[in-house]
């Protein structure tokens, strides 16, 4: 079976300031990892995956994502945070996601 | 433009009137998939397709049916829609998926539709 786990409902950084967003899977089997982001009333949006390969992945709007095996976590990072980043986003393993996490960027 | 779309955006109904949402893409994507939105519980698969006329249960297809008669299409129907199915429903492709063991795998992302707002009264 595969799952998904976001510990934070929600994040709440300061513009400017980095922002970390954590995942943790698990899947038999190498995963394919995924972050999406939800704006209101719109689908998700690919964000960046990670396949194989660097375990530093970047991906669209400044955001990257960390691999690290031996504690299945994928957690996204961006360095400098934005109010425009203030968005639901989710991690996906596969075709499964997790429950999300609200992200609020405070000016 | 490469896109999902579904219809309707929003959909008021009563319990036991059979609707169907409607799904299409136009990217030759093989693998296609269902999904509803609830607070606190995420994105969870109903129903997914990985070809034309394949198609098997996601994590909660209880209440659901899909079909694939062609590729680009993939609509969900709720043949008598109960309150409980209240939710955002987002239809979704791929350009294709593996089964892996019990895993179904994918290495290409997702494309989502804007989604379908319903509620049952």
């Amino acid at each position: 079976a595969q799952s998904v786990a976001q510990p934070e409902d929600q994040v709440n950084v300061a513009e400017g300031n980095p922002l970390t967003v954590k995942c943790t899977y698990s899947v038999s089997g190498n995963p394919y990892l995924f972050w999406y982001v939800q704006y209101p009333n719109r689908g998700l949006q690919f964000l960046l995956k990670y396949i194989t390969g660097d375990n530093l992945v970047k991906g669209s709007y400044g955001f990257e994502a960390e691999f690290n095996k031996s504690q299945t976590s994928f957690h996204l990072k961006k360095p400098s945070a934005l109010v425009s980043d203030s968005a639901l986003y989710f991690c996906a393993v596969n075709f499964v996601f997790g429950p999300g996490t609200r992200l609020s960027v405070l000016p | 433009e490469a896109q999902v779309t579904q219809n309707p955006r929003y959909l008021i109904t009563v319990t036991g009137k059979k609707l169907t949402v409607t799904c299409s893409q136009n990217m030759n994507h093989e693998y296609m998939s269902w999904y509803r939105q609830d607070p606190g519980l995420g994105l969870r698969q109903i129903y997914y397709s990985m070809n034309v006329e394949v198609t098997d249960k996601g994590d909660v297809p209880e209440g659901y049916k899909v079909s694939r008669k062609e590729k680009r299409n993939f609509p969900l129907i709720l043949e008598s829609p109960s309150p409980n199915q209240t939710s955002l429903y987002f239809c979704a492709s791929s350009l294709f998926g593996i089964i892996s063991g019990e895993t179904v795998r994918g290495n290409s992302p997702l494309h989502f539709g804007n989604g379908t707002r319903l509620t049952v009264t």
